[in-house]
Order: C-alpha cells, then structure tokens, then sequence
C-alpha cells in the first residue's frame, strides 16, 4: 500500500512571497489533515478534511493560509503572502473513515524556510 | 481547549539503559492515546491505548495507560541508537462536537541514545 505522498520536501522563500503544498493521500482515505510543526513543538492541525468538505479550519490563519482539496483527493495547501514565522513543517496525514482505530498516516512532511 | 503535555522534553542515555517518557492529558470525551516515533521524516505509528492498565508491547516497546491519574508511559529497553528519536503523544479530540479524530499533540520528547 503506497503511504501519503507529499511534494516538495523542502522549499525556501523569502517573506511576502508565495507558495503551495502538496499532498496525495492513501487511496481510500477520506479524511485528510494538515499540521504545522514549529521546531520544538508538536504538530497543530491547520485544517481537516471529510472527501472535499471542510470539516475543522478553527486554527487556519485564512488572511494568508489556504486550503483545498478538490474531487475528495489529492490537497493543496497555499500560504500568501508567507512571513518568518511560517518556517516550519508542513504535515500531511489521512486516515479511512470506517473503523475505531484514530491512527493517522502521516506523510514526510514539507520543510518551509522563510527567510 | 484540550491539552497534551510531554515529559521530559529531552532526554540523553548511552545504548542499553532502559527510559521511561511521559505523558499527561486533559482532553473532554477522552477516547484513546497515540504514541508517535519521529525521526527524519514522517511520524509512525507505534501504539494507540484505549483501556486502563493493560500495556501494549512491541519488541523493546511498551506502553501503558492509567485513565484514572490521565498519564500515559513509553518504555523502551535495552535502548538502540536507533531509538534516537522525538517521540510524540496525541489524543482524539472531539471539541466542537466533531468525531472525525483531530489529533491534538503533545510538544514532544526529543530522545538521544548515545553509543
């Protein structure tokens, strides 16, 4: 079975400028996560997904964080304009909507500098 | 707001001492808890604890939950270099009334296991 998928591993931008993440969950998986890892710290969910419908953005910072994830798939996430403290790493992670189990398969993550 | 806390947050022994990390939780409708490994890359899986008192064990792993004092332990034995590692815990969190399995993390404890 392929694991989550993430492109890139690693971008730097400098502050104000743009850039996107993307995200390829396992297949079947309905629901669909993104975390912010801070270094030192957790991950924190940015935004989740149930098929293409939103299901949680309460800690999304929508003035400049963007999400989607078109056709129940694959995900985007967008950050416009980026500043310093957006350095970090960007999780994605899925899991099926049937069954008990709350594990959460997590892809490699994609390391943001902002400089 | 739901919390997870992790202790200690580093943590340096020399290959074959045995370590015990912690883990404390608040969280309303607590259903289970997930221990992470972290290294380069993606989070992996290792245990998720839904009743009292009963340790889950995996080779040099275990884990065991008192849902009474709200702590969680990760044991490893006879520690690897390879463990070198941050070890995360999270528990479902099912604020706002949603059921789908927002992960909330705790900050992580950072292991090193010295030759």
């Amino acid at each position: 079975e392929a694991g989550v998928a993430q492109s890139p591993r690693y971008k730097i931008i400098e502050k104000r400028q743009s850039v996107a993440f993307w995200c390829n969950p396992i297949s079947g998986h309905a629901t669909l996560y993104w975390y912010q890892q801070i270094l030192g710290q957790g991950p924190k969910l940015l935004i989740q997904f149930q098929n293409n419908g939103v299901v949680d953005d309460s800690q999304l910072p929508k003035d400049r964080f963007s999400a989607e994830r078109l056709k129940g798939v694959d995900s985007t996430l967008k950050i416009q304009p980026a500043k310093l403290e957006d350095s970090a790493v960007y999780l994605c992670a899925s899991r099926p909507l049937a069954g008990r189990s709350y594990e959460q398969y997590f892809g490699p993550g994609t390391r943001l500098t902002v400089t | 707001e739901d919390k997870v806390v992790q202790s200690p947050l580093s943590l340096v022994v020399h290959e074959g001492d045995t370590v015990t990390l912690n883990c404390s939780y608040e969280v309303t409708n607590f259903r289970s808890l997930l221990w992470y490994k972290q290294e380069k890359k993606a989070p992996t899986f290792l245990f998720m604890l839904t009743s009292s008192g009963i340790e889950k064990k995996s080779g040099r792993l275990s884990s065991i939950l008192d849902k009474k004092e709200l702590f969680s332990i990760l044991n490893i034995t006879a520690t690897q270099t390879g463990d070198s590692a941050i070890y995360l815990c999270a528990a479902p969190s099912n604020a706002g009334g949603t059921s789908y399995g927002k992960l909330t993390f705790g900050q992580g404890t950072i292991l090193t296991v010295h030759p």
